[in-house]
């Protein structure tokens, strides 16, 4: 079963607009860890955030922001003023102890390529 | 600090060749890469977990005989496909985790490597 969803596949918006991408995870470990990472069109992906189970602060740099809700089971990504160089495919991923017991496999939601237009 | 290198990051070659792709830790020791493989506008998927001086682990549906895995050093593992055919051709992505993550779940990722078979 699919642990992480991501049911945006493509967003399209115009620059400046704000936009946010969905992640909606499911896990029965009590600790994990969930994470944000952007594949631009050269395929190299970037991390852009690291969050823990038991840290449920919102998180803002820069244009971006995370709101991690654990009582929906969501970590959803917030772009400020959209740049078109922010056009990318975005993962969010989740790592837990269901794989292996050191939890440090990666699982991927489906991505969701972001367009963002002039 | 925490650089991965891929080598190639392009090839082309011929149905029937084994192709083998290298995934470098640069400045840090790694006992457990993962090799991930991704299909054009698809996520990414785990093939194997790579761990040094031992058999690799590959996740279910991946042929270990076609996918050959090396994890030679603490900053060395080599995936080969042998005897690729065009259904072969993807992005591959390699990730390490240092010997002591201070952030569990964290991996680094390579740069990848785009693989087309004719």
């Amino acid at each position: 079963a699919q642990k992480v969803t991501q049911a945006q596949t493509e967003i399209s918006v115009v620059e400046k607009e704000d936009v946010t991408l969905d992640c909606v995870y499911e896990t029965r470990d009590t600790t994990y860890y969930l994470f944000w990472y952007k594949q631009p069109p050269s395929g190299e992906l970037v991390f852009l955030i690291r969050r823990n189970s038991f840290d449920e602060q919102n998180e803002i740099s820069g244009r971006y922001s995370w709101n991690f809700q654990k009582s929906t089971s969501s970590f959803n990504f917030t772009i400020t003023a959209s740049q078109v160089v922010d056009s990318a495919v975005y993962f969010c991923a989740l790592s837990d102890r269901e794989r292996n017991n050191a939890g440090n496999m990666l699982t991927f939601g489906g991505g969701t390529r972001l367009m963002v237009k002039p | 600090g925490a650089v991965v290198s891929q080598h190639p990051s392009r090839v082309i070659c011929k149905s029937g060749t084994s192709v083998k792709i290298e995934c470098r830790s640069l400045d840090f020791q790694a006992t457990t890469m993962f090799w991930y493989r991704q299909f054009p506008k698809q996520s990414l998927m785990l093939m194997a977990t790579s761990n040094e001086g031992s058999k690799a682990t590959y996740e279910q549906g991946v042929e270990k005989d076609k996918f050959l895995i090396n994890h030679a050093s603490l900053t060395l593992s080599t995936l080969t496909v042998t005897s690729a055919h065009p259904e072969d051709s993807s992005f591959y992505i390699c990730s390490a985790l240092g010997l002591a993550p201070k952030r569990r779940g964290e991996q680094f990722f390579g740069p990848g490597t785009r693989l087309t078979v004719l």
